[in-house]
């Protein structure tokens, strides 16, 4: 089982629609999870963090966490076609302590249809 | 607003060539990373460093070694370069002594070896 597991898609969505992004991750004692955003022929950027337990909002952008089932999710509301892009999550593992080091998904790539 | 600057957006270099791949941070970060991202594959951990003279092997060592003779600046050198380590290589900082310090991504050098 990977660590840090991601659909790679592509997910299509149609402009102004909810895009609805999916995670799961093996270490139950995993603390700080990311999503970040990666542009073709760009470098990741980061959108969200998450360390606790429900929803954290940023705009049009919603990260949900669930810990018991090791799950975490990035909604988009009213995507746009600049949300088109390959979407990374990554956690930190047992163990990284104060290292920071992440691992991360393959990512899931977004088409947003105008 | 922190910056990590990689010395080149494009190399190529030949088989058998040694080869210096630079970065640098302006904020004092203490964590350093150096990861692969290839198709398929997503982002790989090659090395990082807590510390200045300080380095630990992440998933895909082989082939690589790194030098960090100063806080702001990690370099990853490839010993021998083969065709196999054509990639996109991605530099990261982070601040150390939070796990909730998300990682900060140079522009990427894309290397191609011939």
């Amino acid at each position: 089982q990977k660590e840090v597991e991601q659909n790679s898609g592509p997910l299509s969505v149609p402009e102004g629609a909810i895009a609805s992004l999916n995670c799961t991750y093996s270490d139950r004692v995993s603390q700080s999870f990311f999503w970040y955003r990666q542009y073709s022929g760009k470098s990741p950027e980061l959108i969200m963090s998450i360390y606790s337990n429900g929803d954290k909002e940023d705009g049009r952008f919603t990260a949900q966490l669930n810990k018991a089932s090791q799950y975490v999710s990035l909604l988009i509301r009213d995507s746009q076609p600049s949300d088109s892009a390959t979407y990374l999550c990554a956690v930190t593992l047992r163990g990284s302590g104060n290292t920071g080091k992440l691992i991360f998904g393959q990512g899931t790539t977004l088409q947003v249809k105008p | 607003d922190v910056k990590v600057t990689q010395s080149s957006r494009y190399l190529v270099k030949r088989t058998g060539e040694k080869v210096f791949l630079e970065c640098v941070q302006d904020m004092d970060h203490e964590n350093m990373f150096w990861y692969r991202q290839d198709p398929g594959l997503g982002l790989r951990l090659i090395y990082f460093s807590y510390d200045v003279k300080m380095k630990e092997k992440g998933d895909i060592p082989e082939g690589y070694s790194v030098s960090r003779e100063k806080k702001e600046r990690f370099s990853l050198i490839l010993e021998s370069a083969s065709t196999n380590q054509t990639s996109m290589y991605l530099c990261a900082s982070s601040l150390a002594g939070r796990a909730d310090s998300p990682l900060h991504f140079g522009n990427g050098t894309r290397l191609t070896v011939t």
